[in-house]
């Protein structure tokens, strides 16, 4: 167990809705990274939170939106959504030494109908 | 283009044998080097990693390498277990501390009894 939770697990939707997931960092870790992984792919950087603030952007969508709140915890909101953004979308965390070392999180798998 | 890549998608090997996973990368301001292991239906788990001031990291049984020159470096797992069996990836960074991770797309390790 990485200490980092996400919420939920699986989520199927039509094209066009939006959702949100969640992620809880371990405790005491401030950077939360989202990262998706779609069929065959590597894990790709889509954005990261560093105490409540934006810190860097990757490959994230207009139609993609992520937030970091007091408590730490994260949501990343995905709107709009397309039959190609069904994926495994992963929640990671970071902020103790060795601070290049993330923790990952079990994964939401998004499924767009 | 990939900066990190993984040129094997699948590696077999038997029990108590040797596996070497391998990783190029190809952007020279990468200078940490992770590698993490998955199982299905879970996040990426830890496993080694490597500063660029190093050319060898050992925990246990794995062992990473690292030629800075060639821009390579790899996963020795001695011996191997049948629960090593997983997807791994290769993933680098700019030693900056707090910097989203650049994933390889994974090697499936089969370890066979």
């Amino acid at each position: 167990d990485s200490g980092v939770t996400q919420t939920p697990k699986h989520l199927i939707t039509a094209t066009g809705q939006r959702v949100t997931l969640r992620c809880s960092p371990r405790s005491g870790d401030l950077s939360v990274y989202w990262y998706q992984q779609s069929l065959d792919q590597g894990l790709q950087f889509l954005i990261q939170y560093y105490n409540g603030e934006e810190r860097a952007k990757g490959n994230i969508l207009e139609r993609f939106s992520a937030q970091q709140f007091p408590d730490l915890h994260s949501e990343l909101n995905l709107s709009s959504l397309e039959l190609g953004d069904s994926a495994l979308y992963f929640c990671a965390s970071s902020g103790t030494p060795p601070w290049n070392e993330q923790f990952f999180g079990p994964g939401t798998r998004l499924t767009v109908l | 283009d990939q900066q990190v890549k993984q040129n094997s998608p699948s590696l077999s090997v038997q029990e108590g044998r040797i596996s070497i996973l391998n990783c190029d990368y190809t952007n020279s301001m990468f200078d940490y080097f992770l590698w993490y292991k998955k199982y299905p239906a879970e996040g990426p788990t830890f496993l080694i990693s490597i500063s660029s001031i190093k050319d060898k990291n050992e925990d246990g049984r794995f062992t990473v390498f690292l030629n800075k020159s060639a821009k390579h470096l790899s996963l020795h797992i001695v011996p191997s277990q049948p629960g090593d069996s997983a997807v791994y990836f290769c993933a680098a960074t700019p030693f900056q501390a707090g910097t989203a991770l650049i994933f390889g797309k994974g090697t499936t390790l089969s370890v066979s009894s």
